[in-house]
């Protein structure tokens, strides 16, 4: 049973728009969040995460909210940029060593 | 700074044949960990450890081994492979603190068995 869920396989986004990518986790026990990016035929590479003790984190274009009431993540990228076409993961952990991953969300963002 | 390095890049195995999967990193990060990424599947622990010496199970462990000799290594071996075990393997490292618990991704090994 999938402890972190990314419910749109895809999403498809205006350049110069809002990106909101989803994502819902059943474990209360999590404390640490992160969200990655990932481009074809390359590994994962990291963009932001927030801890539990936060509802949100901002770095640049890319926000992170927490509702841990309801369980649930979302990324904002504002504005949208071609380059931010890509596969995105969310993750969600409560140890440093052990993150459980959701299936992915596969945003294009047309020019 | 090389990161996190992995090889072979690409891989084809027959059905019972063995095999081990490297990974190395340079940023002296005392965890590792292996995931194997399947369509539809997200990525999933495979095995992790938190220093040389230690190793422990993650969410899909059988047919698969670890160990960590050295802080810099941390190679996967396949016992016996299975078709099952087709997937593209991520080896990914991290400081493991509370102020940085991302993890850093090698660049994947895709494994094909026949």
């Amino acid at each position: 049973d999938q402890q972190v869920k990314q419910n749109s396989p895809s999403l498809s986004v205006q350049e110069g728009r809002i990106s909101i990518l989803n994502c819902d986790y059943t474990n209360s026990m999590f404390d640490y969040f992160l969200w990655y990016k990932k481009y074809p035929a390359e590994g994962p590479t990291f963009l932001i995460s927030i801890s539990s003790i936060k509802d949100k984190n901002e770095d640049g274009r890319f926000t992170v909210f927490l509702n841990k009431s309801a369980k649930h993540l979302s990324l904002h990228i504002v504005p949208s940029q071609p380059g931010d076409s890509a596969v995105y993961f969310c993750a969600a952990g409560y140890n440093f060593n052990k993150f459980y991953f959701g299936s992915g969300t596969k945003l294009n963002v047309k020019p | 700074n090389a990161g996190v390095t992995q090889t072979p890049k690409f891989q084809v195995l027959k059905t019972g044949q063995s095999m081990t999967l490297q990974c190395a990193q340079d940023m002296n990060h005392e965890y590792m960990s292996w995931y194997r990424q399947d369509p539809g599947m997200g990525l999933r622990l495979i095995h992790y450890s938190v220093g040389a010496g230690i190793t422990d199970q993650g969410e899909v462990p059988n047919g698969y081994n670890v160990s960590r000799s050295t802080t810099e290594d941390f190679p996967l071996r396949l016992l016996s492979a299975a078709p099952s075990q087709t997937s593209v393997y991520f080896c990914a490292s991290s400081r493991g603190t509370s102020a940085s618990y991302e993890q850093y991704f090698g660049p994947g090994t895709r494994l094909t068995v026949t």
